[in-house]
């Protein structure tokens, strides 16, 4: 089974902290993806990475950079955490092919105070 | 750019009774399409999925999805709703010609909330 975890289930910052959030995948996917979920707007991506040290800017990157120094982890960073960031963060991965469906990770609910 | 739009951000049905939950694309070329499911506190979870084999998908849990060109449409059905289908369920499209640019991103839509009484 594909196993994606992410670091934290529940995260509380204050605003302008520097907020890092893990990704780690277990079956040697190319790709990996960084969404936040808010209610009624579904999953909106933030970045995305098809390679080492590759990266691309989703829909809404701003506010957010990313880093992916080895194929199987994928962090998002929150550079100066605002309130407007507090979210659900879902991280995901998939391989290269075109029928391959994205596996999910649990989720991280940050908080910023 | 490829869309979707879920309709009704809300479904209540009653145990036992049809679950029909709605799914529209926007695409001029008939893209991958998928369903996904998403369980309190938990992450996303593949339903089924559409890759331009058979026109009637079925998935896990009892969950079937018919892929209509002419209607743009991928409706997700099950024929009787148990209480344990309470969820937020979401489509997703990528486009079927992604080529090496895509990197397998997906669109989704802004999801249907399935509420099962008993």
């Amino acid at each position: 089974d594909v196993k994606v975890t992410q670091s934290s289930r529940y995260l509380v910052k204050r605003t302008g902290e520097k907020v890092f959030l893990e990704c780690v995948q277990d079956m040697d996917h190319e790709n990996m993806f960084w969404y936040r979920q808010d209610p009624g707007l579904g999953l909106r991506l933030i970045y995305f990475s098809y390679d080492v040290k590759m990266k691309e800017k989703g829909d809404i990157p701003e506010g957010y950079s990313v880093s992916r120094e080895k194929k199987e982890r994928f962090s998002l960073i929150l550079e100066s955490a605002s309130t407007n960031q507090t979210s659900m963060y879902l991280c995901a991965s998939s391989t290269s092919g075109r029928r391959g469906e994205q596996f999910f990770g649990p989720g991280t609910r940050l908080t910023v105070l | 750019a490829q869309s979707v739009t879920q309709l009704g951000s809300h479904v209540s049905v009653s145990e036992g009774a049809l679950v029909l939950l709605r799914c529209n694309y926007s695409s001029s070329v008939p893209p991958y399409l998928f369903w996904y499911v998403q369980y309190p506190n938990q992450g996303l979870q593949l339903l089924l999925k559409y890759t331009s084999a058979a026109t009637l998908v079925k998935g896990i849990n009892g969950f079937e999805a018919e892929f209509k060109k002419s209607e743009t449409s991928f409706h997700l059905t099950k024929p009787s709703a148990h209480m344990s289908d309470a969820a937020e369920y979401f489509c997703a499209v990528r486009p079927l010609n992604a080529g090496g640019t895509s990197y397998g991103k997906l669109t989704f839509g802004q999801g249907t909330i399935l509420t099962v009484h008993p």
